[in-house]
């Protein structure tokens, strides 16, 4: 079975272009999760999806970022404009239950490095 | 505000039990106990996770005291691809993870 899919897995720009990232969770997962790990900060949830839909984005560090999940197999995050400060790994994780069940164990992807010049 | 305590850093010799404490001393009676490790450059694979019974698969062990104050991972035989920052995570179902620091496991030949 293939795990989640990260794509792309390295990425190197300049800063204020527009940055996406791609994630493809398991068949059949219900929920989605983004997270951003830097030596500084550790690993850090930035936003959540149920069923395609965001429940909290309260750890996305500011306007500059934005994701989507239009369906169950595909979701993006944005960043624009880069900023050097944004360079880290990007990780995408998904789970196969809603919230409060017992399918809450969370599989990771291979992460994007992304470095902004 | 993290609710586990774990060492940096351990080190094990190839081919015997790495044992990897964490203390969760304000665990709640509905958090799990989960364990994580990452592996360098890798996302973070999961391990095992277990509420009050001791619990066993085929990546490793994990035993939780009695009171769940504690608990100990136990790779039963070390490898060098063990090497990796292992996570002791307490959550209950519907709560995001927090990652912690970790330990930092070196599994030496």
């Amino acid at each position: 079975d293939a795990g989640v899919i990260q794509s792309p897995r390295h990425e190197v720009t300049e800063m204020g272009q527009e940055v996406t990232l791609r994630c493809k969770p398991i068949s059949g997962h219900n929920s989605l999760f983004w997270y951003r790990q830097t030596m500084m900060r550790g690993l850090e949830l930035l936003i959540y999806f149920n069923n395609n839909v965001p429940i909290d984005d309260s750890g996305m560090p500011e306007d500059r970022f934005s994701a989507k999940m239009p369906n169950a197999s595909f979701s993006t995050l944005k960043i624009q404009p880069s900023e050097p400060r944004d360079s880290a790994v990007y990780f995408c994780a998904s789970s196969p239950g809603t919230s409060g069940r017992v399918e809450d164990t969370q599989y990771f992807g291979p992460g994007t490095r992304l470095t902004v010049l | 505000d993290a609710k586990t305590t774990q060492p940096p850093s351990m080190d094990c010799a190839e081919g015997r039990a790495a044992n990897l404490p964490c203390n969760h001393s304000t665990i709640s009676g509905n958090e799990y106990v989960y364990w994580y490790r990452q592996i360098h450059s890798q996302g973070p694979q999961y391990i095992i996770h277990g509420l009050k019974n001791n619990e066993t698969n085929e990546m490793a062990s994990l035993i939780i005291t009695e009171d769940r104050k504690s608990s100990t991972l136990i790779l039963p035989h070390a490898t060098l691809r063990d090497t990796a920052v292992y996570y002791c995570i307490v959550k209950n179902y519907g709560q995001n993870f927090v990652f912690g620091p970790g330990t930092r496991l070196s599994v030496l030949p």
